[in-house]
């Protein structure tokens, strides 16, 4: 069956960076996107951005423009989202969703939690 | 950039009743409109996706309806499984989420 499996949950402190990734099993990996959506603690749902995982070229929402990469290890059919320069606002979970050339997220991974404090 | 408005935030309904939450874009998506669940330490659920398609597996309890810039997601018969947080979510253009509406079961 479909599966996204992301990585396990990380403490950092503001200035340091983060490597969420998120694998995916049970369909060709290049045959859909990945999107990725931030929800912070109590908050509702941000959609980030995606990255196309037949070329790799990723397109950022305004908000996550200069801090955030989008990148991806397509052998391992495993999409990754780096965050550098951490602040306490980006405490957040963070979610890869596989959506179709659609733009409809189908299937979500269950969730990777940031905590940024010092 | 399209707003999507969302309301109510928070309903309390009593087993068996009927839901409705209703979602208005600032411009016209056609019907490219997606409804999701999300239950507590869960990730969203998508239930609903453009062109009010439930979704495989999904109970014909849940529906929707819409098209332009007014939608409408309702849950008939609600159970106790139901409670969790719905958000709507335009596909037409750059993604946006609805603020969420939080369903309590009384």
């Amino acid at each position: 069956q479909i599966q996204l499996v992301q990585s396990g949950p990380e403490l950092k402190k503001p200035g340091e960076s983060v490597k969420i990734s998120c694998k995916a099993s049970g369909y060709t990996f290049t045959d859909y996107a990945m999107h990725w959506v931030k929800q912070a603690p109590g908050k509702g749902l941000k959609w980030m951005g995606w990255i196309n995982t037949y070329t790799g070229k990723p397109t950022y929402a305004d908000d996550f423009k200069g801090r955030f990469v989008f990148s991806l290890e397509a052998s391992a059919s495993t999409a990754n989202l780096q965050i550098s320069n951490l602040k306490n606002e980006d405490t957040a979970t963070y979610f890869c969703a596989r959506a179709g050339w659609d733009y409809v997220m189908d299937a979500w991974g269950q969730g990777a939690s940031v905590t940024v404090s010092s | 950039e399209t707003t999507v408005t969302q309301s109510p935030a928070s309903l309390s309904m009593a087993v068996g009743e009927k839901v409705s939450i209703s979602c208005k874009t600032s411009t016209d998506i056609d019907d490219d409109m997606n409804w999701y669940q999300q239950k507590s330490g869960e990730a969203p659920k998508l239930l609903i996706s453009e062109g009010n398609t439930l979704r495989p597996g999904v109970p014909s309890r849940f529906s929707s309806s819409g098209y332009g810039t007014d939608f409408v997601f309702t849950i008939n018969n609600v159970l106790l499984g139901d409670e969790g947080i719905y958000y709507c979510q335009q596909s037409d253009n750059v993604l946006t989420f609805g603020s969420g509406t939080k369903l309590e079961i009384k």
